[in-house]
């Protein structure tokens, strides 16, 4: 079945990179995207990746896709207390509207 | 557009009583989902709909769960009776499937306490 899998926390000091690893089951997935939550609110798409791609490129993120391994990471470089949130991964289920997502990062910024 | 619109946006309330849960998606789009999320179990999906109907309610929990929407602009999620285990975050999110990558836009959820 679909399953998205995520380490639960990352701890990473201000200006340092972040690293935000993800494995997925459904290798006919598309799509594959990150969202980020903030505290006290909804989770915000952050980047997304087609499946054809290795790699995207949008500033500070970088995202990484290895289908061979099914996994996926989020890279933030330059890391901001202000990126302190959990960051969801997310598959897109068949050819539906339906997203699985995994259980969610959560990335403490020091200063 | 003002974004997927939850409401109420926090409700406390005693074991045993109906609580319902409001979402109003962003217009045009087809796709609705209810989710809840805890410290425990993170986030997961309870049901969602495709142009008004429901397509998988799997993830409800118990016949004490049952959501509706009655027209494209309005869903509800209606708890009863509730109990203090249902204490959780629900968020209702929607989108618009195109065929390429679909962004589910979430609301800020309603925040549920039960005593």
């Amino acid at each position: 079945g679909e399953d998205v899998e995520q380490s639960l926390f990352l701890s990473v000091r201000e200006g340092d990179s972040s690293v935000i690893n993800c494995t997925y089951t459904d290798s006919s997935s598309t799509y594959l995207y990150w969202y980020k939550q903030e505290p006290g609110a909804g989770l915000q798409l952050l980047t997304y990746i087609f499946s054809n791609m290795d790699m995207k490129q949008d500033q500070r993120l970088t995202v990484l896709l290895n289908k061979k391994d099914k996994h996926l990471s989020l890279r933030i470089a330059d890391t901001q207390t202000g990126d302190s949130a959990i960051y969801f991964c997310a598959e897109r289920a068949g050819n539906t509207g339906k997203l699985i997502f995994g259980q969610g990062t959560t990335l403490q910024v020091k200063p | 557009d003002a974004g997927v619109i939850q409401s109420p946006r926090h409700e406390v309330t005693e074991m045993g009583q109906e609580v319902t849960l409001r979402c109003k998606p962003i217009s045009g789009h087809d796709y609705l989902f209810w989710y809840r999320q805890t410290m425990m179990r993170g986030l997961e999906l309870l049901i969602y709909f495709n142009n008004n109907v429901p397509i998988d309610d799997s993830g409800m929990p118990e016949d004490r769960f049952s959501a509706k929407m009655p027209n494209a602009s309005f869903s509800t999620l209606k708890i009863q009776p509730s109990e203090p285990r249902d204490s959780a975050v629900y968020f209702c999110a929607s989108s618009f499937y195109q065929g390429s990558y679909n962004e589910q836009f979430f609301g800020p959820g309603t925040r549920l306490t039960v005593l």
